[in-house]
């Protein structure tokens, strides 16, 4: 089965971008990348996804690498209010597998 | 707004016991999904609904079972709780597949087995 790989832990300043790597070298033609944040003490919440283009919405903008092995979300200012854990998914017809994630620190 | 609720926050349970959690979503959606989440394993599914009485497995379904009578409501039950079975367990909704639809969770409900 396809999987997604991500660092346990990152660190940025606030209003600086944000770059969070995501690795699935074993992805398939049909996987859909979706990415998720989950804050503290809250169900995760829908981010961006996309399957072959970068994509771009009012939280985020999704890079996928030309070959699909890897993709980066990139929160574009960020605030204390995205500290959270983010979550690299792919997903195969309706086969959801969830990474681990990164959890997400904003220095003020 | 989409509304996900879960019935309860937190619960303790015995050993044995059959448990009930509960889900109810307010949009209309087809398919609802049941995780748990655990610490360093992130979230895993445990089974999923498409529609009304039907219901898939996931990666994880043993020890579990599912129901689902309405469209806005899907149940996850643990026969016999064991406390291996302690966890957080997340409900979810999405109007379409989740190939290409956004899922919108529930709060969670922080289950624990004494």
């Amino acid at each position: 089965d396809a999987k997604t790989t991500q660092p346990n832990s990152m660190e940025s300043n606030e209003e600086e971008p944000v770059h969070l790597p995501c690795n699935h070298s074993t992805i398939s033609g049909t996987d859909y990348i979706h990415w998720y944040r989950q804050l503290p003490s809250q169900g995760p919440e829908y981010v961006i996804h996309g399957l072959t283009s970068n994509v771009n919405n009012r939280m985020a903008s999704l890079a996928i690498a030309e070959d699909r092995k890897s993709s980066t979300l990139i929160l574009h200012r960020a605030t204390l209010r995205d500290a959270a854990v983010y979550y690299c998914i792919l997903i195969r017809d309706d086969k959801i597998i969830f990474g681990k994630g990164t959890r997400l620190h904003i220095l003020p | 707004d989409v509304k996900v609720t879960q019935s309860s926050r937190y619960l303790v349970k015995r050993t044995g016991e059959k448990v009930f959690l509960e889900c109810v979503q307010d949009m209309d959606h087809e398919n609802m999904f049941w995780y748990r989440q655990d610490p360093g394993l992130g979230l895993r599914l445990i089974y999923f609904s498409y529609d009304v009485k039907m219901k898939e497995k996931g990666d994880i379904p043993e020890g579990y079972s599912v129901s689902r009578e309405k469209k806005e409501r899907f149940s996850l039950i643990l026969e016999s709780a064991s406390t291996n079975q302690t966890s957080m367990y997340l409900c979810a909704s999405s109007l379409g597949g989740a190939s290409t639809d956004t899922q919108y969770f529930g709060p969670g409900t922080r289950l624990t087995v004494l």
